[in-house]
């Protein structure tokens, strides 16, 4: 069995703070993959990064930031100076090799940005 | 760029009520699935279907059933709605495999209400 976990239901913050949202999981594979959607207001889902199991190094992307850590099962997710546009429901979610090919979620974490 | 089409965006149905939630996707993907989304409880799996004529069941498949007659089509059909069936429906699409770590596409969402 899979599990994610985002303890985090709700963040708010203030346009230009860091904010970072965490994300626990748990999978007996050795092979799995980790990623992180995105859904705005407006309802669609977007995908932000993949992440597989034997690739620890951490990724930035402008203002986004990933840090993958085995040792603690954490996949956590940084977003520096955040804005407005930035509100939105984040998820995380683990698709282990025994899995099949199922999509594990979190239950989401609500970030809101105001000015 | 079609993507992944749901239809319709918004439905409301009186218990008991069947009905068919369409999803197309025009990426030639082979793997397709259906999730619903509850508040507080994240994206769950229903159905995933790896190609034509190959479908299987979910974490919750209970209620629903689906059909895959072509790659590029997976309906989702409710044979008698309840109440508890009231969600966000979203169907996704990856390339690859099943086992493939692709991320999957996400459609629009469809927003359903059971009476």
């Amino acid at each position: 069995a899979q599990k994610v976990t985002q303890a985090q239901t709700e963040i708010s913050v203030v346009e230009k703070e860091d904010v970072t949202l965490d994300c626990v999981y748990e999978t007996r594979d050795t092979t799995y993959y980790l990623f992180w959607y995105k859904q705005p207001p407006s309802g669609e889902l977007v995908f932000l990064i993949r992440r597989n199991s034997f690739d620890e190094q951490n990724e930035i992307s402008g203002r986004y930031s990933w840090n993958f850590q085995k040792s603690t099962s954490s996949f956590n997710f940084t977003i520096t100076a955040s804005q407005v546009v930035d509100s939105a429901v984040y998820f995380c979610a683990l698709m282990g090799e025994t899995s099949g090919s199922r999509l594990t979620f979190g239950e989401g974490t609500q970030l809101t940005v105001n000015p | 760029n079609a993507g992944v089409t749901q239809t319709p965006k918004f439905q409301v149905l009186k218990t008991g009520q069947s009905m068919t939630l369409q999803c197309a996707q025009d990426m030639n993907h082979e793997y397709m699935s259906w999730y619903r989304q509850d508040p507080g409880m994240g994206l769950r799996l229903i159905h995933y279907s790896v190609g034509a004529g190959i479908t299987d069941q979910g974490e919750v498949p209970n209620g629903y059933n689906v059909s895959r007659s072509t790659t590029e089509d997976f309906p989702l059909r409710l044979l008698s709605a309840a109440p508890s069936q009231t969600s966000v429906y979203f169907c996704a699409s990856k390339s690859g495999t099943a086992y493939s770590n692709q991320p999957q596409h996400f459609g629009d969402g469809t927003r359903l209400s059971i009476l």
